[in-house]
């Protein structure tokens, strides 16, 4: 099983702030690599996939990199709107997902 | 647009077995570039992968749960479902039912249900 390593775990970020959130896979999964937003009491919310590719309505200051075992997640600049929990997700052996165990951003 | 939506009891006793239906609505279960799935968050936790069906029935399960879960499909409904049995307290948590679009240089989760909170107590 592919196993999806975030880091941190937990971050505070002031408005206007780059805030990075990385994502590392335990083998190459090339681009299968989707991010995730999700808000207390809602479902997970698609902001990009293929790694890099940026989901229809989501606005442009989030942004992806990486391919192979290392990603980036960047938002910026930082909104009071962005305080949620963030997820990568591994997409490489779909239908056998699996995903990061989560990054919490809330506001300094 | 593909729509999801879980129900079921949210309520299921130690050693029992969990029950839920997932209806799809605004398209066809029946598509080739779509795989039907169950994902869940324990309560302040991460979300793990349950397992997934194709439209012609081929299954994946998550090694971790596998003995214990069974995920079907009625394509004459438009739903497909989850069981877990042998159900104890960790198994607490709200379970998503999902759909995932599969293309040739993406795959993703591309609609989750509301969620729905299943709660193992006596």
């Amino acid at each position: 099983d592919i196993q999806m390593t975030q880091s941190p775990s937990t971050l505070s970020a002031s408005v206007g702030d780059k805030v990075t959130i990385t994502c590392r896979a335990s083998q190459s999964i090339s681009t299968f690599l989707n991010w995730f937003q999700q808000k207390p009491g809602q479902a997970p919310k698609l902001l990009l996939f293929a790694a890099s590719s940026l989901q229809s309505g989501v606005p442009s200051r989030f942004s992806g990199s990486g391919s192979g075992t290392d990603f980036t997640l960047t938002i910026s600049p930082f909104q009071p709107e962005d305080v949620a929990t963030y997820y990568c997700q591994q997409s490489y052996s779909a239908p056998r997902l699996s995903f990061g165990g989560g990054t919490k951003v809330d506001i300094k | 647009q593909l729509q999801v939506q879980e129900s079921g009891p949210r309520l299921v006793k130690p050693s029992e077995t969990l029950s839920l239906t997932c209806t799809v609505s605004g398209g066809s279960i029946s598509t080739n570039d779509h795989y039907w799935g169950w994902i869940r968050q324990p309560p302040g936790k991460g979300l793990e992968w349950i397992g997934s069906i194709y439209y012609r029935g081929s299954t994946h399960t998550n090694p971790s749960l596998k003995s214990r879960v069974t995920v079907s499909i009625d394509t004459s409904k438009n739903q497909f479902y989850l069981r877990l049995s042998s159900v104890t307290a960790a198994d607490t948590a709200v379970y998503y039912c999902e759909s995932d679009l599969v293309g040739g240089t993406y795959r993703y989760t591309d609609s989750w249900g509301q969620g729905t909170l299943v709660t193992v107590s006596s």
